[in-house]
């Protein structure tokens, strides 16, 4: 069956550590993968998008991986700072389908 | 602003009832999404629609139907609520060429008593 899976429901991480969430994924060929950020009682908030053929996209203090072969990608916030405290989705589109199929999420907690 | 808003954001009602939420996009996005986020904050799609094709979940009861007036709106209508309906609901659009990624409205929390 297809699945895509956060590594971690949740995460602690000390300010000024750079926290790394994973995302790996089953049965799916994705032309892409993305980046969300969710706040509670907000919607889902586009980060970042990579394509299979890249290997890695940076934007600011944000960097993502994409290994196909692995299946899996890796979400990087370095500095991290206690604003950056939320739950980030992962997400990717099934192939030849314009739906986007989300992960189960990472609540990330930056402690001053 | 341009932004996609939906209504209600809160929505109480009692089982077997029927009800609409709506949701307007003023991005010009191509394409409009319902998407549902249950207690385990899993955020699961619906329906997605464009001008020319209805995508529908085949897990999705037929007690739901979007209806789509024109380009910019999708609304969500839900008959014969059951308790199991209770989430938050999310509307979404997108522009077709994939570069870009959702955006989001704000949620309805529908909660079926």
């Amino acid at each position: 069956s297809q699945k895509i899976e956060q590594n971690s429901e949740a995460l602690n991480i000390q300010e000024g550590k750079t926290a790394t969430l994973t995302c790996n994924y089953t049965n799916y060929s994705p032309a892409y993968l993305q980046w969300y950020r969710q706040d509670p009682g907000r919607g889902p908030v586009f980060l970042l998008l990579i394509r299979e053929n890249e290997k890695e996209k940076r934007k600011e203090r944000l960097k993502v991986t994409f290994d196909t072969t692995l299946k899996q990608s890796l979400f990087h916030i370095t500095a991290s700072q206690p604003a950056d405290s939320a739950t980030y989705l992962c997400a990717l589109d099934a192939s030849g389908a314009n739906n986007l199929f989300f992960g189960t999420g990472t609540r990330l907690t930056v402690i001053p | 602003d341009t932004a996609v808003s939906q209504t209600p954001k809160y929505l109480v009602t009692q089982m077997g009832n029927d009800k609409s939420i709506k949701c307007e996009q003023n991005l010009g996005h191509d394409t409009m999404y319902w998407y549902k986020q249950d207690s385990k904050k899993f955020l699961k799609i619906m329906f997605s629609y464009n001008n020319k094709e209805l995508i529908i979940n085949e897990t999705v009861p037929n007690r739901f139907s979007p209806k789509s007036p024109d380009k910019a709106h999708l609304n969500l209508h839900i008959n014969s609520l059951e308790l199991g309906d209770s989430a938050v609901y999310f509307c979404a659009s997108s522009q077709d060429n994939g570069n870009y990624g959702y955006t989001f409205g704000s949620g309805t929390r529908l909660t079926v008593v």
